[in-house]
């Protein structure tokens, strides 16, 4: 049952620490998706990669938060320095874009959130 | 003080019931639509999808409805269980949208469902 996976599940830290979010998405999906979700804003989506490079990371601050994808089994999610604000659980996603008779977007599958907590 | 955030939609049944969630979407152009569900303290899983070549998609116990004239998409689940209660989700995307717009998805705020035994 191929899933995606998320390390660490919770992390709580104190306000200027550094934060790394871990991913491994599910083995041949070649785009992966970080969402942010809070009660005030819902899902909200940060970054974008397909094939492992970033193609939209508009949603996301520029200057403290930022994604990479080192290889094709793990993306990274890290916010320096952490504020209050980044408070959230931070979803990663992966799916499989193919492109047949032209594009053709099939179904992100969510990993189950790493709950972060900036004190 | 009252807490100030997203308020849901509410929609509460008895077990056995069937229930109906709604969702309006946006974007006229878009082509591919998902329901998902969220448990506590999970992420969202996926239920069904459907293609606006579509109107109706029948899966285990649920059924999506896509009415593009209006562009409102439905999940009907059969038999409503405890297990069912969760928020649930819409999210809709263009197939064919090209550049940095391939493959995102736009999602629905979500419907809380609450299933009483």
């Amino acid at each position: 049952d191929a899933r995606v996976t998320q390390t660490p599940r919770h992390k709580v830290t104190e306000m200027g620490q550094e934060v790394t979010m871990r991913c491994q998405p599910i083995l041949g999906h070649n785009t992966v998706f970080w969402y942010r979700q809070t009660m005030m804003q819902g899902l909200e989506l940060l970054a974008y990669f397909r094939n492992r490079a970033p193609l939209d990371d508009s949603g996301m601050p520029k200057d403290r938060f930022s994604a990479e994808m080192p290889d094709a089994t793990l993306a990274t999610l890290k916010i320096q320095p952490s504020e209050p604000r980044d408070s959230a659980v931070y979803f990663c996603a992966s799916g499989l874009v193919r492109q047949d008779r032209g594009l053709y977007t099939d179904t992100q599958y969510f990993g189950p959130g790493t709950r972060l907590t900036v004190l | 003080g009252e807490s100030v955030g997203l308020h849901l939609p509410t929609l509460s049944v008895q077990e056995g019931d069937n229930s109906i969630i709604n969702c309006a979407y946006s974007n006229s152009a878009s082509d591919y639509f998902i329901w998902y569900k969220q448990e506590s303290g999970k992420g969202p899983q996926f239920i069904i999808d459907i293609r606006s070549n579509m109107d109706k998609r029948q899966g285990q116990r649920v059924t999506v409805l896509l009415n593009k004239t209006v562009k409102h998409l439905s999940l009907q689940i059969a038999a409503t269980q405890p297990g069912d209660s969760a928020v649930y989700f819409c999210a809709e995307t263009r197939s064919n949208a090209g550049g940095t717009s391939y493959g995102k998805l736009t999602f629905g705020q979500g419907t809380i469902l609450t299933v009483h035994p």
